[in-house]
C-alpha cells in the first residue's frame, strides 16, 4: 500500500529565507506525485505536480526515486506563502487516487 | 461559472439525525471523491465515482454512503448520525487520465 509521510507538522521560517517543505513516499510503482496548498479561508489547490517541472509561485519539486522523495522548495520565502502544504501521490493502477500526506503548516514570519 | 459546490459550509445537528451532504460540480468531470479529514490530519479518501452509477469505498472505512444518479452530483449520506462522525469532508472532481482534483469548500460536520 501506498503512504505519503510529511515530518514536520509545522515550519517556521523568516520573510526571504529558503525554505524546503519534506515530502517522503512509499510506493512499489511508478508515482505520480503532487503538491497541493491550501491558504487561509480558501479551498485546497494543485500548486504542482512532479510531471509538469515547471516552478509555481516560485516553489519546484524533484521526485528523487532512489530517496522516494518529493521535497518542496522556494530560495525566498514570502508571507503570503503561509498556508497548509500537502504532498499527495497518485497510484499508476486505476482511478486516479491520491493518498494525502498529513500536511505541513508554513509560516513565513516578517 | 464552472466550479465545485458543497452545501452545507457548517452543520451541527444531534446524534441520530440523518443527514445528507451535497456536492455539485458544473466541470463535465466524470470522477467524483469524498474525503474525511480530522482538524490537523490528512485527508482520507472514504468514497469515489468513475461516473454515473458507480461508486466505490475508498481506503478509510466510513458508515456513509454516495449515490451517483447524475453526473454533475454526488450526494454523501448518513443514515444515523454518531459523535464519532464529526470531521470535515472534502468532495473534489476530476477529468480522466492523470488530471488534477479540483476540491469544494468542504463541510464541517458537528455531531452533538
Amino acid at each position: 500500500a501506498q503512504r505519503v509521510t510529511q515530518p514536520e507538522k509545522l515550519l517556521s521560517v523568516f520573510k526571504g529565507a529558503p525554505v524546503e517543505l519534506k515530502c517522503n513516499y512509499s510506493y512499489s510503482g511508478s508515482p505520480e506525485l503532487f503538491w497541493y496548498v491550501q491558504y487561509s479561508r480558501q479551498r485546497l489547490q494543485l500548486l504542482l505536480r512532479h510531471i509538469s517541472r515547471e516552478s509555481i509561485k516560485g516553489f519546484t519539486a524533484d521526485l528523487n526515486k532512489g530517496e522516494t522523495s518529493f521535497h518542496l522548495k522556494k530560495p525566498f520565502a514570502q508571507e503570503e506563502d503561509s498556508a497548509m502544504y500537502y504532498c499527495a501521490l497518485e497510484s499508476d493502477n486505476a482511478g486516479n487516487m491520491l493518498t494525502f500526506g498529513g500536511g505541513t503548516r508554513l509560516m513565513v514570519k516578517p | 461559472e464552472a466550479d465545485i459546490y458543497q452545501t452545507p459550509r457548517y452543520l451541527v445537528i444531534g446524534t441520530g439525525k440523518k443527514i445528507t451532504l451535497e456536492c455539485s460540480q458544473t466541470m463535465g468531470h466524470d470522477k467524483m471523491y469524498w474525503y474525511q479529514q480530522d482538524p490537523g490530519m490528512e485527508l482520507h479518501l472514504i468514497h469515489y465515482s468513475y461516473g454515473v452509477n458507480s461508486t466505490e469505498k475508498g481506503d478509510l472505512s466510513s458508515e456513509s454512503t454516495v449515490s451517483r444518479i447524475r453526473t454533475e452530483h454526488f450526494p454523501l449520506t448518513l443514515e444515523s448520525a454518531r459523535p464519532s462522525h464529526t470531521s470535515q469532508y472534502l468532495c473534489a472532481s476530476s477529468e480522466w487520465g492523470n488530471q488534477p482534483q479540483h476540491f469544494g469548500d468542504g463541510t464541517r460536520l458537528s455531531i452533538l
